[in-house]
Order: C-alpha cells, then structure tokens, then sequence
C-alpha cells in the first residue's frame, strides 16, 4: 500500500484480556518501530526490527508485551492481560534502511482502552 | 541508551513571531537528529532533520541548529501561524545498525492570532 496501515483503529478490551495489534509497513521498507503514546505525551519506543537482524526490545515496558515480524512484512504487537494503565494509542512507523534512511513513516495508530 | 530531553513542554506565541524549542541528547555517537510535527488527532510527520556534518538546516520559516560539542540542537520557527499550532517532537538516531530513534517528551505550540 502506499502507506502504513494499522488495525483495529480502535480496540476497548476488559483488563486482563489479550490484544493484538497488526502493522503493514510500506513495501520495501527493512525498519519497523512501535511506539507508545499515553494521552497528551510521547512517544514511548517499545521495539525495533531492523531486516534479519534480532530485535531491539529494550522499550517493551514489562514481560506481557511482546512483537513478532514475519520477515520484512507484517508485524503484530500482543499485550497479555492487559491493565488499565496500557491504555495509550500505540504507533507504528516504518523506514528504508540505508542514507536517510531513518525518515519515519507513521501508521494512524491503534487506540487501546482497557476499561 | 540513548536519552533525549525536549523544552519546553508547551510554548504559546502570538501570530509573527517566533518560536524556539530544544532538544538535549545524552549518547555522543548520535549522527540523526529529526522534527517531526503531530497535528490534533493525526499522525506525526517528518518537517526537518539534520544530520551531525552540519551546524545548521534551512528549510522556508523552520531551522534546525546542532551543537555537537553540548550535545543539544534547536527548532526555530520564524513568522509563526496558526497552522504551526501543534506537538513538535525531537528525536535522535545513533549511526549503529539499529539506527533505533529515540523521542523527546514533546513540546505543544500554540499560536494565537
């Protein structure tokens, strides 16, 4: 597609319940991130997949997230029993590797509200 | 890692006049340092980046400045209107193979007409 798309747009989960989130990059881009962003803040990194390379997931904020990537394509976020405090919109961007290749790419997001 | 911290966290200024937001990084080995601009309810988008070759980066009413020295760099938003009203995020990249980017904690800019 012509840019990054992310599903559901909206999710509104029961705490303990788990979610899954879904990024579809740009055909052709090797980075994805997923970022947090809390209501009225940053963007929080959680994690990074960079081509073949292992994934970089020093931001994923405790053991109940975890993010897989199916090659250079789809990548899906899963959040386990989720509380109320992940609540957030969580972002996704993708990029091109190489010079100027860490122009970002944002998806709309995924707002998740766990009641 | 990388730490970048963004000031001010919200900046209101009147219609013309200028705007100034700054950005520290803690890693010296940073080389990218992006802008990017998230409008009400939108996604954030790229509107200026500079690279750690130059000092300085123009583009129309937005400069970007870099001190590699102090490990800081600036926006500057000359003529400001209200449509530059929104978060300005800064950023920073190290030139290793994760080229990982790290967000500041955003700064909201208001511009009164």
């Amino acid at each position: 597609g012509a840019g990054v798309s992310q599903s559901p747009s909206n999710k509104v989960t029961e705490k303990g319940k788990d979610v899954e989130l879904r990024c579809d990059p740009i055909s052709g881009h090797t980075a994805l991130y997923w970022y947090r962003q809390r209501l009225g803040q940053g963007l929080e990194f959680l994690i990074y997949f960079q081509g073949n390379s292992a994934p970089d997931k020093s931001g994923l904020p405790s053991d109940r997230f975890s993010a897989e990537r199916t090659g250079e394509s789809v990548s899906t976020l899963t959040i386990q029993r989720t509380q109320q405090e992940d609540s957030a919109v969580y972002l996704c961007a993708s990029s091109f590797t190489g010079s100027g290749a860490n122009v970002l790419t944002f998806g709309a997001g995924s707002r998740l509200t766990v009641l | 890692g990388e730490n970048v911290e963004q000031h001010p966290s919200t900046l209101s200024v009147q219609e013309g006049d200028s705007a100034v937001i700054k950005c520290t990084y803690s890693d010296s080995a940073s080389n990218y340092f992006p802008w990017y601009k998230q409008e009400l309810g939108k996604r954030p988008q790229l509107i200026i980046d500079i690279r750690s070759n130059v000092g300085e980066k123009k583009d129309q009413r937005i400069a970007v400045t870099l001190n590699k020295t102090a490990k800081h760099f600036s926006l500057h938003i000359t003529e400001t209107q209200p449509e530059d009203s929104a978060v300005y995020f800064c950023a920073a990249s190290t030139p290793s193979n994760t080229g990982k980017l790290i967000f500041g904690q955003g700064t909201t800019l208001q511009v009164k007409p």
